[in-house]
């Protein structure tokens, strides 16, 4: 099964340090978003990527964040400066683009803890 | 402002009946809604998508139907089964692009023997 994986699954890190996760899509998936779910709400976007440009971003992107897809491919998500706060699931999701193709194929994702 | 709401309480019901659950959205005209299930520590799964023109959409023992005047989709599960106790997510594109996706903050389903 070549669904979208997501290194690593689990992260406790104090606060201040920086931390990166890494998102593999579906293979010939060319969009990738990053979502981040806290504990009993729904996922929230924070930015997605069509190919290698990072088309949109969320203004729950705060400047600590950073997201990358240098080559089209796999996508790293970036926080510098971790604060409690950003404790969450970040989740990454893929699709194809195209009319009628919106469904969007989600990771397992990474559990964040800022201690 | 835009909102999407799900029932925030969990909705418990008996193996075998039908579970029917409730998103609301006001201030989206979206072109289609999707629905997807959450099991803990998991990511969302796709389970179905219904379009602006689509009064009703059916998979095996789902049924989910989209009334665009109320604002309002149903989602149903028919004999349920505890392996369908999850929680359960509604979303909206809310640009039209599939860009992103807002989501409801998900009705937690518990069925029960």
């Amino acid at each position: 099964d070549t669904g979208v994986s997501q290194d690593p699954r689990h992260k406790i890190t104090k606060r201040g340090q920086n931390v990166t996760f890494r998102c593999d899509p579906i293979s010939e998936h060319n969009r990738l978003y990053w979502y981040r779910q806290t504990l009993g709400q729904g996922p929230e976007f924070l930015t997605y990527f069509q190919n290698e440009a990072q088309l949109e971003k969320s203004r729950l992107l705060s400047d600590r964040f950073s997201a990358e897809r240098p080559k089209g491919s796999f996508s790293t998500l970036e926080i510098q400066r971790t604060e409690q706060g950003d404790s969450a699931m970040y989740l990454c999701a893929s699709s194809t683009s195209g009319r009628f193709q919106e469904t969007q194929y989600f990771g397992p994702g990474t559990r964040l803890l800022v201690l | 402002s835009q909102k999407i709401e799900q029932n925030s309480e969990a909705l418990n019901i008996q193996e075998g009946k039908t579970a029917t659950l409730t998103c609301n959205y006001t201030n989206y005209s979206p072109a289609y809604l999707q629905w997807y299930r959450q099991d803990p520590g998991r990511g969302p799964v796709f389970l179905l998508l219904i379009r602006e023109n689509e009064k009703e959409k059916r998979k095996e023992r789902l049924k989910v139907t989209f009334d665009t005047t109320l604002k309002q989709s149903l989602f149903h599960i028919t004999a349920s089964q505890p392996a369908d106790s999850a929680t359960y997510l509604c979303a909206l594109d809310p640009t039209g692009t599939a860009s992103k996706l807002t989501f409801g903050t998900g009705t937690r389903l518990q069925v029960t023997l």
